[in-house]
């Protein structure tokens, strides 16, 4: 079956510094993929989204690639803020069906 | 624009009695409708959907069932709650088969 892997369970940065979280993913379909962001308490939201290969997509200063040919999907900034801590999840729907696989999040936490 | 509104808030329980959770989505016609829990810090787990009316999917078995009574409606529910259901349930809807899902506030419950 689909499968999401986060291989970061926690990241822990410097205000100001550049981060990247891995995604990678399995499926024998074309793949969409997806970051979701979600603050503490709160519900996931939609980051970023790519169906294209090689193509990179940018929203709120964080950026990620779809490699289909390395099946990742990193999500980077090239400077964290202390309002990027939160839990961030890579997933991935193909297929067409309407299942949508979550990787097992990794905590950002961004120290002054 | 679509919003989504989940009820109740919070929902603190006893092992063995009843539960229903609730979700309503407007401003989207014929959503794709699901259900998500997830343990404190955990990742989500899928457990239904729904495509249409009266017509729900289970992805995962947790002693839980789910109804979709109304084009708007989505419900979750149990004849005898455990511990093992305490957790953050969400709601989610998507436009599209296979497309990004957008969620709800959320539910949070404590089984005591």
């Amino acid at each position: 079956g689909d499968s999401v892997t986060q291989t970061e369970g926690l990241v822990t940065l410097t205000k100001g510094l550049p981060v990247m979280l891995n995604c990678t993913y399995q499926t024998t379909y074309s793949p969409f993929l997806f970051w979701y962001v979600q603050h503490l308490n709160e519900a996931p939201k939609l980051l970023l989204k790519s169906s294209t290969d090689n193509k990179r997509t940018e929203h709120q200063g964080f950026y990620a690639t779809l490699h289909k040919s390395s099946s990742s999907f990193h999500l980077q900034k090239s400077s964290v803020q202390l309002s990027d801590s939160a839990l961030y999840f890579c997933a991935l729907s193909a297929g067409g069906n309407n299942k949508l696989t979550f990787g097992q999040g990794t905590v950002l936490s961004v120290i002054p | 624009a679509q919003t989504i509104h989940q009820w109740p808030v919070a929902e603190i329980k006893a092992v063995g009695s009843p539960l229903s959770l609730g979700c309503t989505i407007k401003g989207k016609s014929s959503p794709n409708l699901y259900w998500y829990w997830q343990a404190t810090g955990g990742t989500l787990q899928q457990l239904f959907y729904s495509i249409t009316v009266g017509q729900v999917e289970s992805v995962v078995q947790l002693n839980l069932s789910a109804s979709r009574p109304k084009d708007d409606q989505f419900i979750l529910s149990t004849e005898k709650l455990l511990l093992s259901h305490s957790g953050f349930y969400l709601c989610a809807w998507s436009g599209d088969w296979g497309g990004e899902q957008y969620f709800g506030p959320g539910t949070r419950l404590t089984v005591l």
